[in-house]
């Protein structure tokens, strides 16, 4: 149950866009396409922006998107604006019903 | 409206318990699995147990099997997380979250989360 690896701090300017990578193992991200992502204000709550690797639920700006391949699964922000300032997680289903999440990401917009 | 609502942080000393609870409503209750995760000071979301919306299936991270318990009571729509032998490294803001419809596997609403402080 190792944490999935995340980049420690990811920045860009606002418009620009920021890639947050996510790289598990042959027996969480490679196995399974339930890669999720949440972002979390500080003391505020996570908030679901992806779902099954690529899904937006309702009310997601379409700015975020997000892919897989093999064990790293991406988070990319396109039109950077100030409010996407926050930490990023990413989780991945490992199987039996547990769960791993990544290390977390901050994104600062410039 | 779906809320969650985590009670019960405090601060304890090494080797001490705690029990959270999370008090769930907007929704049928037993029909969502229903998941702890806990954020340490400085640090990222760590999964700590989840639950079947039944109580029949409990499932728990490395860390904490064996001192943490979870469990929920479907008549009062509440979940909670019984932790014993408490750690310095278990001091962490613990939110409870609703795992998505049946075979999907993702966290869609969360509480705010309360703190547990294990210090002596």
């Amino acid at each position: 149950q190792s944490a999935l690896t995340q980049p420690r701090s990811v920045s860009g300017s606002p418009g620009q866009s920021v890639t947050i990578s996510c790289t598990g193992t042959s027996s969480d991200v490679g196995d399974y396409n339930y890669v999720s992502w949440y972002q979390q204000h500080p003391g505020k709550a996570p908030k679901l922006m992806i779902y099954d690797v690529k899904q937006r639920p309702s009310g997601v700006p379409d700015r975020f998107s997000a892919s897989k391949s093999g064990i790293t699964a991406s988070l990319t922000i396109s039109g950077l604006q100030a409010e996407d300032e926050a930490d990023y997680y990413c989780c991945s289903y490992a199987g039996s019903s547990t769960y791993v999440f990544g290390t977390g990401t901050e994104v600062t917009v410039l | 409206e779906v809320q969650l609502v985590e009670s019960g942080g405090d601060w304890v000393q090494p080797g001490g318990s705690l029990r959270l609870s999370c008090g769930a409503s907007g929704f049928t209750f037993s029909n969502h699995a229903m998941t702890w995760v806990r954020r340490p000071p400085g640090k990222g979301l760590e999964w700590v147990s989840s639950i079947s919306g039944d109580g029949s299936g409990t499932y728990y991270a490395d860390s904490v099997k064996g001192r943490f318990t979870i469990s929920r009571d479907n008549s009062r729509n509440t979940l909670y997380l019984q932790m014993n032998s408490l750690r310095d490294d278990d001091t962490a803001v613990y939110f409870c979250a609703r795992r998505s419809p049946p075979g999907t596997y993702y966290f869609d609403y969360w509480g705010q989360g309360t703190l547990v402080t294990v210090s002596s």
